[in-house]
């Protein structure tokens, strides 16, 4: 069965520190890669997306993730969070069949403090 | 992008009674999905809302606890049916373009049940 599985329960950073969210998934054919975030409070926000092309990809806020198709990987970064990055973060993969949704990992909780 | 609103928002119920979430999406869309996100736990894919014909469920729900509705390409309702306390958790509504497009989501319905 395909499963996305997110290595970071929580992770608790200073302002300014580097951030790197683990992501790996299992799934043997062509994948649409997702990371979601959920800032407290709010609804889900697409914070960026890997279709094909440059496996580097960037989405808002300055984060960026880079898909490596050999480690089915695709881990999130940023390079100096603030405070208002505080929030839980969801990796999703969709598998290119017809009609399929997007698998969902157990989420990272980013905690900031300033 | 898709924007997809819900209602109600919240509810708090009573064991043993149905609620219905409607989620309204400003375009037409291919693919509209249902999830759950119980407290502190990532997205569970309830089922696929296919239009003009029966939803998609996935392994662990049925069609007589969480039936779904999909009249036309911009609207679906999910009813919770003879709830209990562990259908306490917050219901989304996704949907998107085509099988390989991105997924939006609705600010999601908190239910609470006594």
């Amino acid at each position: 069965a395909q499963s996305v599985s997110q290595h970071n329960h929580h992770v608790i950073l200073s302002e300014a520190a580097s951030l790197e969210l683990g992501c790996n998934y299992s799934y043997g054919g062509t994948v649409n890669l997702f990371w979601y975030v959920q800032y407290p409070g709010q609804h889900l926000q697409l914070l960026l997306k890997y279709f094909s092309g440059d496996p580097l990809v960037k989405g808002i806020k300055g984060f960026e993730a880079e898909f490596i198709k050999s480690k089915f990987s695709f881990n999130l970064r940023k390079p100096s969070v603030q405070w208002s990055d505080t929030a839980e973060y969801f990796c999703a993969v969709k598998p290119h069949q017809a009609g399929t949704a997007l698998i969902f990992g157990k989420g990272t909780t980013l905690s900031v403090s300033s | 992008s898709a924007v997809i609103s819900q209602k109600p928002s919240r509810d708090i119920c009573q064991r043993g009674t149905s609620l219905t979430i409607q989620c309204q999406v400003d375009s037409q869309v291919t693919m509209m999905f249902w999830y759950r996100q119980q407290p502190g736990q990532s997205l569970t894919l309830i089922a696929t809302a296919n239009q003009g014909s029966e939803a998609t469920y996935e392994s662990g729900f049925v069609i007589d606890k969480f039936p779904i509705s999909r009249p036309n390409l911009t609207f679906s309702t999910l009813t919770v049916s003879n709830m209990s306390p562990e259908d306490s958790s917050i219901y989304l509504c996704s949907a998107g373009r085509d099988s390989t497009d991105t997924q939006y989501f609705g600010p999601g319905t908190r239910l609470t049940v006594l």
